[in-house]
């Protein structure tokens, strides 16, 4: 029983462009929501994250959207640069120190 | 100077084996973790510690027993290895003040069971 999925395994956009990674979840009670960023032989690594009780939070070029209703969340990252060619993982908490993550779909950024 | 480090980070070893993968944190942070990511690429918490004591066990067989010394170590042990323990193991770590869920992982172990 999966909570927290990412449908999309894999997605091609072009430097420049915006991406746009989704996640959906099926816990109401998640409270936290997070982005990590996996390069190949290396730890996810902490990109940004949202509290439920906003809709959205932005860094730099990566904004993310909470939609709670369609318990569902977004990761945009305008201008796609090379470099954030990666697995991206979408991942939720309840309350203290248990993440749930979804599986990654991995960007790529052509020039 | 790596803030959370994993030995070894490649184990390729037979059915039947016991192994031990350990990890140390430098960031002085109160919890740490053990993860496990699947085929399928799921990244699935085994194990969390908070000060040397136990606080998440997910329904992990009792083979798995993790280790931890003091707070800055997580140490993991596998007994009678079996072919669906091939993984890639990551240990994390975090700090209990103000969380908010960011957590530090290590590079991963890469365990290969045959």
């Amino acid at each position: 029983d999966q909570q927290v999925k990412q449908n999309s395994p894999s997605l091609s956009v072009q430097e420049g462009r915006i991406s746009i990674l989704n996640c959906d979840y099926t816990n109401s009670m998640f409270d936290y929501f997070l982005w990590y960023k996996k390069y190949p032989a290396e730890g996810p690594t902490f990109l940004i994250s949202i509290s439920s009780i906003k809709d959205k939070n932005e860094d730099g070029r990566f904004t993310v959207f909470l939609n709670k209703s369609a318990k569902h969340l977004s990761l945009h990252i305008v201008p796609s640069q090379p470099g954030d060619s990666a697995v991206y993982f979408c991942a939720a908490s309840e309350g203290a120190q248990k993440l749930v993550f979804g599986q990654g779909t991995r960007l790529t950024i052509n020039p | 100077d790596t803030a959370v480090s994993q030995t070894p980070k490649y184990l390729v070893t037979q059915m039947g084996n016991d192994k031990s993968i350990k990890c140390e944190q430098n960031l002085g942070h109160d919890t740490m973790y053990w993860y496990k990511q699947d085929s399928k690429k799921f990244l699935k918490i085994m194990f969390s510690y908070n000060n040397k004591e136990l606080i998440i066990n997910e329904t992990v067989p009792n083979r798995f027993s993790p280790k931890s010394p003091d707070k800055a170590h997580l140490n993991l042990h596998i007994n009678s290895l079996e072919l669906g323990d091939s993984a890639v193991y990551f240990c994390a770590s975090s700090s209990a003040i103000g969380y908010t869920g960011e957590l530090f992982f290590g590079e991963g172990s890469r365990l290969t069971v045959l």
